[in-house]
């Protein structure tokens, strides 16, 4: 079946170190997208790519960066995690009308 | 993007019809009504979309005012599996389809 496929599903890393949470997707959607939701709160958007041209939020922190190598690959770099990025880091894409999203990565912050 | 209001909680019981209510006072004549659920410890998925005309699928109906102030998401027999967080989302005609999620409607559905 086509998806949405997210890995690690979990991950741990220590306060500071740099870590990198991949997305990966056979529908061949042009557009990828990286949430972050918090702990009883709902997603909220980073950032997105339409094809390869990066689109940031305003209120996005610089400690977060991504690449988008090809079509079918997405990964989300922090470069400095503290204790406050600890949550579930969700991908999605879109062709149109819907957006399609992956079981998430939940990362912990020690 | 034009916001939208929901209740924080619903009840429910299985078998019966659940309706979801959202209003959104503001939305603009190129808005797009669509709603997500999102069920517990995965990510969200879509639902239904419209923009002016009711609308039907396999997973609900959506149910929009004449004005467009508000909207109705209907799920026409409530199952365990859609106890969910359900989001109403307007979405600009023009834009490169961004969500921006509100709180959301947590619905509880009894056995």
């Amino acid at each position: 079946d086509a998806m949405v496929i997210q890995n690690p599903r979990y991950q741990v890393t220590q306060f500071g170190k740099p870590v990198t949470l991949s997305c990966s997707q056979t529908l061949n959607h042009n557009v990828m997208y990286w949430y972050q939701q918090k702990s009883s709160q709902a997603p909220k958007l980073l950032f997105h790519y339409y094809d390869k041209d990066f689109n940031n939020e305003a209120d996005t922190p610089d400690n977060f960066q991504s690449r988008r190598p090809n079509t079918s690959f997405c990964f989300l770099d922090i470069r400095s995690p503290g204790l406050g990025d600890a949550a579930m880091y969700l991908c999605a894409t879109s062709s149109s009308n819907e957006q399609f999203f992956g079981p998430g990565t939940r990362l912990t912050v020690l | 993007d034009a916001k939208t209001t929901q209740p924080n909680s619903m009840e429910s019981n299985e078998e019966e019809p659940v309706h979801l209510p959202c209003n959104h006072s503001t939305i603009s004549g190129t808005d797009y009504i669509h709603w997500y659920r999102q069920l517990p410890s995965q990510g969200p998925e879509y639902v239904i979309h419209g923009l002016t005309s009711n609308v039907n699928n396999r997973m609900a109906s959506l149910a929009i005012a004449e004005d467009r102030k508000s909207s109705t998401l209907i799920l026409h027999r409530a199952t365990l599996r859609d106890a969910a967080v359900y989001y109403c989302i307007l979405i600009w005609g023009g834009s490169n389809y961004k969500l921006t999620f509100g709180k959301g409607t947590l619905l509880t559905v009894n056995p």
